[in-house]
């Protein structure tokens, strides 16, 4: 089981936000880091906890290992505005998400 | 360019059956695993199921053994999802999903299957 928080966060562009993923259990860095925009598909943003997936801006950064994991944004730009999901997987193939943060400007 | 586009989608009554269907281009589809994800009205992902490349294993979630079969055609680029006794519970938007990096790298835009009479 996957718990996010918190589950919804106020910032203002050129903030740096911190979300946080824990597990129940460990889960090693089988972690990944989903953004998803209203009416869009999720996109994947870092993969096995501290990833970055090609093409995504270095502002965006993960940590963690075992049970606790965070996904950091530096300098907030407007279209970083949106829902993320952590998902595990270590339980394969029961691959699990977070139920999300939703990221709203202040 | 990595694309996969969803079709199939539509208004079912409860225990009725549904094919979705899902067109991959832009990478070789047979060399990666696929999945189907979906994400209900109260807006949480939850995994549904995944095959290999090879088309000769497949797992499911709990909520959806034995109701839903999940395949795919290489030579067609295409992976599909076969559902039969549809609940209201399995309302939902349906994605196709590739498996690369131990994470869901890219997704499709998604269909909406909605069970309601």
């Amino acid at each position: 089981q996957m718990t996010q928080s918190p589950s919804s966060l106020s910032a203002s562009v050129g903030d740096r936000v911190t979300i946080s993923c824990r597990a129940s259990q460990s889960i090693r860095n089988l972690l990944n880091w989903y953004q998803q925009k209203p009416g869009k598909a999720p996109k994947l943003l870092i993969y096995t906890a501290s990833s970055l997936l090609s093409g995504v801006p270095s502002r965006f950064s993960g940590s963690g290992s075992g049970t606790n994991f965070t996904l950091t944004i530096s300098d907030l730009h407007p279209e970083d505005f949106a829902n993320y999901f952590c998902q595990q997987s270590y339980s394969t193939p029961h691959y699990t998400f977070g139920q999300g943060t939703n990221l709203e400007m202040k | 360019e990595v694309v996969l586009v969803e079709s199939g989608g539509g208004v079912v009554q409860p225990g009725g059956s549904l094919r979705l269907s899902c067109e991959a281009s832009g990478f070789i589809f047979r060399s990666y695993w696929m999945n189907w994800v979906r994400q209900g009205p109260e807006k949480g992902l939850v995994w549904v199921a995944r095959i290999n490349s090879d088309a000769d294993m497949t797992d499911y979630a709990d909520s959806v053994k034995g109701r839903f079969t999940i395949s795919r055609d290489n030579a067609r680029n295409t992976l599909y999802l076969d559902m039969n006794s549809l609940r209201a519970e399995d309302t939902a938007v349906y994605y196709c999903v590739r498996w690369a990096h131990w994470a869901f790298d890219f997704w499709g835009q998604g269909t909406l299957v909605t069970v309601s009479s």
